[in-house]
């Protein structure tokens, strides 16, 4: 089946540095990845939809200029949380959706920790 | 706007009886539905989605659940709770594609199942 490789699954950074989070399809292409967020003991947040050689959709409230997205091949999207604070920690999931299966894949989730 | 209701946060069943996780969503159109469950610290696996079709549907580890057009339901079921079955369990919709935005998903908040031993 289709399968969402996600990397790094724990990472934890010291304040002000910038993390970059991997999100890979690793049997089917994908135009479109969607990154999440998701908080203690709540919902997933769609942050914003990666578009292969074309810019991100940010969904509001959310600082395209704090998380960049770039998605420069069909099986791979990348998050980078720049500048990170300590309010920046969280759970980091990406999605995609395999072609012709109305459906969606997840990675693994990234567990950020800021110090 | 579409959106998903859970309205437990938590679910609690003994170990061999049946459990029932209640969704309910709200879209303009005709909905795709999906349950997904969460481990802790892990990502999301898919349990079932409904298309089209019949409104009964079997997925992942004996689960099944069934499309309610006229309640806007799609509660999750299984007839035998296993401990293993304690998760967080998440409802969520979309709309068939039809322009810019439609491929999102909504999740609901998400339920909290306890299956106890």
């Amino acid at each position: 089946g289709a399968v969402v490789s996600q990397h790094p699954s724990r990472v934890i950074c010291k304040s002000g540095t910038s993390v970059k989070i991997e999100c890979r399809s690793l049997d089917f292409q994908a135009t479109t990845m969607f990154w999440y967020r998701q908080f203690p003991k709540q919902s997933l947040m769609l942050m914003a939809t990666s578009n292969e050689g074309s810019k991100a959709t940010y969904e509001q409230g959310v600082e395209k200029d704090k998380f960049l997205i770039n998605h420069a091949s069909l099986t791979l999207s990348t998050l980078t949380v720049t500048s990170a604070h300590p309010e920046d920690s969280s759970f980091y999931i990406c999605s995609a959706s395999p072609a012709g299966t109305r459906g969606y894949t997840f990675g693994s989730g990234t567990r950020l920790t800021v110090v | 706007a579409q959106s998903v209701a859970q309205p437990e946060d938590q679910v609690n069943v003994a170990e061999g009886n049946p459990l029932t996780v209640k969704c309910t969503y709200s879209v303009s159109g005709n909905p795709y539905l999906f349950w997904y469950v969460q481990y802790p610290n892990r990502g999301l696996q898919f349990l079932l989605k409904y298309i089209t079709g019949d409104n009964l549907v079997k997925g992942s580890y004996g689960f099944e659940a069934e499309f309610n057009k006229s309640q806007t339901s799609f509660h999750l079921k299984k007839p035998s709770a296993l401990v293993s079955d304690s998760a967080l369990y998440f409802c969520a919709v979309r709309v068939p594609y039809s322009g810019a935005g439609s491929y999102q998903l909504t999740f609901g908040k998400g339920t909290k199942l306890s299956v106890i031993p």
